[in-house]
C-alpha cells in the first residue's frame, strides 16, 4: 500500500482568497486524484492529476477554480481558488499503484472558508 | 452515467447484531468494487475489494461481501458487530478510468 500525506491538515480562510493543498506518496504511482467529501456527504471526485499534462475535471469542476499540478509521479498540488464558504470541505488526496486497481486515501485537508 | 445506490443512510444496531449494508451499482460493463470505512476521526481505509473470481470477498475485523452480479450488488455483511465498528461506510465501483464513483454512504451507530 502507499503511504500519503497532505499538507495543510486544515485550514481556516477567508472567503475571497486561495489556498493550495500538497499530496505527497511515498512511492511512485500511476494515477492519483483530488475528491472532495462536503460535510455529510459522500466523496466526490473533483479531477485526475496527470503527470506533465493538464488535469482531468469532472462535470462541475473548472481548472480556473481547481487548479491541479502533479510535476512527477509522487506529488501533486490542488489549489482553491476565490474560496467561498459552499468551499468548506474536506479534500482528499488518492493514488493507485500501477498494475493495481486498489486506490488509498490520504488523510485529507479539512477547509473551512468564512 | 454510472451510479453507486447505498440503501441505508443510518443504521442503529446492538453490539452482537448481524450488520448487512446495500450497495448497488448501474453498470453494464466490468467492475471493480470496493467497501471503504471511515471511523471517527480518522481518513478513509479499505475494507475489502473485489476484482473477480470468488464473488464473497472477506475483508479487514470479519467483515465480507458478496458479488451478485445478476443484481449488480455488492452488500457488506458481518454476522456480529462491535461498538468499535461504529463508522461511516462508503460502497465505490472502480471505472475503467481508473476514478472510484461513490455512493452516499451509511453511517453506522453500534450501542455498547
Amino acid at each position: 500500500s502507499a503511504v500519503i500525506s497532505q499538507k495543510p491538515s486544515r485550514d481556516i480562510c477567508q472567503r475571497g482568497t486561495s489556498l493550495t493543498i500538497q499530496c505527497q506518496v511515498d512511492s511512485q504511482v500511476t494515477m492519483m486524484f483530488w475528491y472532495r467529501q462536503q460535510p455529510g456527504q459522500s466523496l466526490t471526485l473533483i479531477a485526475t492529476a496527470n503527470q506533465g499534462s493538464e488535469a482531468t475535471y469532472e462535470s462541475g469542476f473548472v481548472i480556473d477554480k481547481f487548479p491541479i499540478s502533479r510535476p512527477n509521479l509522487t506529488f501533486s498540488t490542488l489549489t482553491v481558488s476565490n474560496m467561498s464558504p459552499e468551499d468548506s470541505s474536506i479534500y482528499l488526496c488518492s493514488v493507485t499503484a500501477a498494475n493495481s486497481y486498489e486506490q488509498y486515501f490520504g488523510p485529507g485537508t479539512r477547509l473551512t472558508v468564512t | 452515467a454510472q451510479s453507486v445506490s447505498q440503501h441505508n443512510h443510518h443504521v442503529i444496531l446492538s453490539e452482537a447484531a448481524s450488520l448487512e449494508l446495500g450497495c448497488n451499482y448501474s453498470y453494464g460493463g466490468t467492475v471493480n468494487l470496493f467497501w471503504y470505512v471511515q471511523y471517527p476521526g480518522q481518513h478513509l481505509q479499505l475494507l475489502l475489494k473485489y476484482f473477480s473470481g470468488d464473488p464473497l470477498v472477506k475483508g479487514i475485523k470479519g467483515f465480507e461481501a458478496e458479488f451478485i452480479k445478476s443484481k449488480f450488488s455488492f452488500n457488506l455483511r458481518k454476522p456480529s458487530v462491535q461498538w468499535s465498528d461504529t463508522a461511516e461506510y462508503f460502497c465505490a465501483v472502480n471505472e475503467v478510468t481508473g476514478k472510484l464513483i461513490f455512493g452516499q454512504g451509511t453511517t453506522l451507530q453500534v450501542k455498547p
